[in-house]
């Protein structure tokens, strides 16, 4: 069974316009959440943390909202940009940082 | 700084055999983590690595194994390979093993 699930396999949007990518998780324990991006034949970059502490972090086009009685949590990126044309992964930990568990994936493609 | 490096970034083998894959983490960096992607699972935590001693492992088969030296670089060993353990492994750094982790370009393993 999945902790962490992103239930939108794929995601289109047009340059310019709000990507948000969303995430579901199980645990009520986890306390730490990343985001990280994906291009193909590269690792994950990291993108954007948040801990349970907060409910909204910013980081120049991308902000993380964390909602955590509803257990979810959505990337925002905007304005969208055809370089942002990758797989996002949600991340979530119970240890502030140690055993992270990852969602799927969620491919985002820009369309220019 | 040099980045998490990875090596081989490709590897073919067949059913029954055994690899090692090796992993040179950040200098500095104490902490490192293997995962497994495979299509629509995202990355599965396979163990971590820190100070030469795995501090957490994941709900993996013995079949997989690691160990760490003492300047940090990290192999994984898959034993008696199956079709089923095709699939790109990550590797990744962190300093204390808190927080976001570095990854490195990950090894496709291919199982004929």
């Amino acid at each position: 069974d999945q902790q962490v699930k992103q239930n939108s396999p794929s995601l289109s949007v047009q340059e310019g316009r709000i990507s948000i990518l969303n995430c579901d998780y199980t645990n009520s324990m986890f306390d730490y959440f990343l985001w990280y991006k994906k291009y193909p034949a590269e690792g994950p970059t990291f993108l954007i943390s948040i801990s349970s502490i907060k409910d909204k972090n910013e980081d120049g086009r991308f902000t993380v909202f964390l909602n955590k009685s509803a257990k979810h949590l959505s990337l925002h990126i905007v304005p969208s940009q055809p370089g942002d044309s990758a797989v996002y992964f949600c991340a979530a930990s119970d240890n502030y940082g140690q055993n992270f568990v990852f969602g799927p994936g969620t491919r985002l493609s820009v369309l220019p | 700084k040099a980045g998490v490096t990875q090596t081989p970034r490709y590897l073919i083998k067949t059913r029954g055999q055994q690899v090692t894959l090796s992993c040179s983490p950040i200098s500095g960096h104490r902490s490192v983590s293997w995962y497994q992607q495979t299509p629509g699972q995202g990355l599965q935590f396979l163990f971590e690595y820190f100070s030469e001693t795995q501090r957490n492992k994941g709900n993996f088969p013995g079949r997989f194994s690691g160990r760490q030296f003492s300047n940090s670089r990290s192999e994984m060993n898959v034993s008696t390979l199956e079709l089923g353990d095709s699939a790109l492994y990550l590797c990744a750094s962190t300093e204390g093993g808190d927080g976001p982790q570095h990854f490195g370009d990950g090894t496709r393993l291919s199982i004929l």
